[in-house]
């Protein structure tokens, strides 16, 4: 069974930094392209950032270029989003999803995990 | 970034009704639109890629159609279990958009 598992989430201050995690099991990781996705309370879905399966390549949305950093680490299962100069726009559930192959989107996701910025 | 125009943002209806939502993008798009419904407190689940190909699982009630900047997502009977929110999504260029979302309530 497909599983992503989110953590890292909580309160911080604004200009704080967090590191999220999404742990992987039942597929075969390396494999696939991960992606981050957050939802600010009531609003609706923003992708945030994307990995390649071999970590290579990188892409950002404009709204977090320069401040976030994506990473991932196949030997682990695990995927990455290091979030540095945080805002109070920032604060949302993170959510991490696979991307399939060929022209199928995301087809699981982890149940996400929330990120308050607020002093 | 190309903009994705969910409509309506919300609609009331009954069980047994058959519900249709629509979604506009801001330029040609090909056939990389998904689906997806969203209960409250839980992650999207994918329903529909690539316009109208069912992910496994997805019940038959659930279709999508439409090409090139128009879409659309149709329940052919709501069921309770589909009273949700419904968000469509574009990859077809970076970085991937969605709708604003269709709040489905019951009336």
């Amino acid at each position: 069974e497909v599983q992503l598992v989110e953590s890292g989430g909580g309160l911080v201050q604004p200009g704080g930094s967090l590191r999220l995690s999404c742990a992987a099991s039942g597929f075969t990781f390396s494999t696939y392209w991960m992606h981050w996705v957050r939802q600010a309370p009531g609003k609706g879905l923003v992708w945030v950032s994307r990995m390649s399966s071999d970590g290579s390549s990188t892409s950002y949305a404009d709204s977090v270029k320069g401040r976030f950093t994506i990473s991932r680490d196949n030997a682990k299962n695990t995927l990455y989003l290091q979030m540095n100069s945080l805002r109070a726009e920032d604060t949302a559930v993170y959510y991490c999803a696979r991307r399939s192959g060929g022209n199928i989107p995301f087809d699981y996701w982890g149940q996400g995990t929330l990120v308050t910025v607020s002093s | 970034a190309i903009q994705m125009t969910q409509s309506p943002s919300s609609l009331s209806a009954s069980v047994g009704d058959r519900v249709t939502i629509t979604c506009r993008a801001s330029q040609d798009i090909r056939n990389d639109l998904g689906w997806y419904q969203q209960k409250p407190g839980k992650a999207p689940m994918l329903l529909i890629y690539a316009v109208s190909s069912l992910q496994s699982g997805v019940p038959s009630r659930f279709s999508g159609s439409g090409s090139g900047t128009d879409f659309t997502l149709t329940i052919s009977s709501l069921q309770p279990e589909d009273f949700a929110t419904y968000y469509c999504l574009q990859d077809y260029r970076y970085p991937p958009t969605f709708g604003g979302g269709t709040k489905v309530e019951i009336e």
